[in-house]
């Protein structure tokens, strides 16, 4: 099992750019979630998804969407690239959001810098 | 709302000694409690998961313990070394979405 991967480990973008970081995973798990880690402020929940074709806001949603077609996959897109949204970037899967027996596990982050 | 809160933020011990760190969170309604390990530039490796109904959880040399009516949780590390250098997190899930809350972290250094 390659778990959870993220693609690209880095970027930069100009202010106003769009781009898609994407995430997928190969254990068959129905949740799936991204966070934003920021100096200060820890780990904080964007999106989430419960399964496929369901997806919902966490705690700081704004400027990003998220859809979720397959069970595998589940890409972060953001419209248009602010300065504020510089910070890496963490996908994270479990076999359930409803069981208290499983584990999330974390892709390696994207590293994303807004000029 | 739930609140995730780890003391100290940072530490810094000499290899050889016990040391144990701490975490609250406000709200009992939690599925588990998860401790995680982050290397600098790294994603996070989970230590150890304690459901809503233990008391606590054991792997090698680390033991994390849940008292969900204080709403606090401890991770003990034994006999340190350097490499266990690194930043430890705290996260509760809640009940519900299953969402986790995590704690800000706290970073330690075990010095040769």
């Amino acid at each position: 099992n390659a778990g959870v991967t993220q693609t690209p480990k880095f970027q930069v973008l100009k202010t106003g750019q769009s781009m898609t970081l994407q995430c997928a995973q190969d254990m068959n798990h129905e949740y799936m979630s991204w966070y934003r880690q920021d100096p200060g402020m820890g780990l904080r929940l964007i999106h989430y998804s419960v399964g496929a074709g369901i997806t919902d806001q966490g705690e700081v949603p704004n400027g990003y969407n998220v859809s979720r077609s397959t069970t595998e996959d589940f890409p972060l897109r953001l419209l248009s690239a602010a300065p504020s949204q510089t910070s890496v970037y963490f996908c994270a899967s479990s076999l359930s959001g409803r069981s208290g027996t499983d584990t999330q596990y974390f892709g390696p982050g994207t590293r994303l810098t807004v000029l | 709302k739930q609140e995730v809160t780890q003391i100290p933020a940072a530490l810094s011990v000499p290899e050889g000694e016990n040391l144990v760190l701490n975490c609250s969170f406000t709200d009992s309604a939690i599925y588990n409690l998860q401790w995680f390990r982050q290397d600098p530039g790294k994603g996070l490796t989970s230590l150890l998961l304690i459901q809503s109904s233990q008391r606590e959880q054991t792997s090698g040399r680390l033991n994390a313990s849940l008292d969900k009516s204080s709403g606090r949780s401890t991770l003990y590390i034994a006999a340190s070394q350097p490499g266990d250098s690194a930043t430890y997190l705290c996260a509760v899930k809640i009940r519900g979405q299953g969402n986790l809350i995590f704690g800000k972290g706290t970073k330690l250094s075990v010095k040769p």
